[in-house]
């Protein structure tokens, strides 16, 4: 099993740009989510997905917009890059119902918005 | 609101010393996991060590234990025998469920670890 994987690991925008982050679990989990974080910040929940086909927002949604393709994949979309979202962001998938269960993270993400 | 406070920013310890982050958390659940996770420079999230809050006994794998305490909502980390690969950021998490198929994790702000040789 890869696990949680993410593409890209390093990315440079410039203001404006637009950009998918993807996101795949292998694991057969319902549930993903996306985070992102910052220094002094800890991590933020952007966007989550309990299931194929459901999205919810997060803590810091705005700027952002998610689409959960099928059960593997959840990617994050950014329409126009702004500085703010200069970030590492982080995909994780649960693999199960219950407050028991720890999330399992991806590699991450550096995202520079110049 | 779920709230978790790490009040250390940056900690230091001396190799095979013993060092304790600290967590506390706001919560009005009765019943929820709290975890410690770990971010070693290569940016890797990964978990530490897990308490539930119905359990009184405190957790432990191996070099890592935390000092639960529910009342005062305060869930520490203690690292024993610190090695020169404990050096990495330590996040606090508190996992709870908020309605239908949804759980989440709420994190503190991370305390940064360095072992000295």
């Amino acid at each position: 099993n890869a696990g949680v994987t993410q593409n890209p690991k390093f990315q440079v925008l410039k203001t404006g740009q637009s950009m998918t982050l993807q996101c795949a679990q292998d694991m057969n989990h319902n549930s993903m989510y996306w985070y992102r974080q910052d220094p002094g910040m800890g991590l933020r929940l952007i966007y989550y997905s309990a299931s194929e086909g459901t999205t919810d927002k997060g803590e810091v949604p705005n700027g952002y917009n998610v689409s959960r393709l099928n059960k593997r994949e959840f990617s994050l979309r950014l329409e126009s890059a702004a500085p703010s979202q200069t970030s590492v962001y982080f995909c994780a998938s649960l693999p199960g119902l219950g407050i028991s269960y720890e999330q399992y993270f991806g590699p991450g993400t550096r995202l520079t918005v110049t | 609101a779920q709230t978790v406070t790490q009040s250390q920013p940056e900690m230091s310890v001396q190799e095979a010393e013993t060092v304790t982050l600290s967590c506390t958390y706001d919560t009005s659940e009765s019943d929820y996991y709290l975890f410690w996770y770990k971010q070693p420079p290569s940016r890797q999230m990964i978990l530490v060590i897990r308490q539930e809050a119905y359990k009184q006994q405190n957790a432990t794998e191996n070099r890592f234990s935390v000092n639960f305490q529910k009342a005062a909502k305060s869930f520490s980390l203690k690292i024993s025998d610190s090695q020169l690969g404990d050096a990495a950021m330590y996040f606090c998490a508190y996992n709870w469920y908020s309605g239908g198929s949804n759980y989440k994790l709420t994190f503190g702000k991370g305390t940064l670890l360095t072992v000295n040789p």
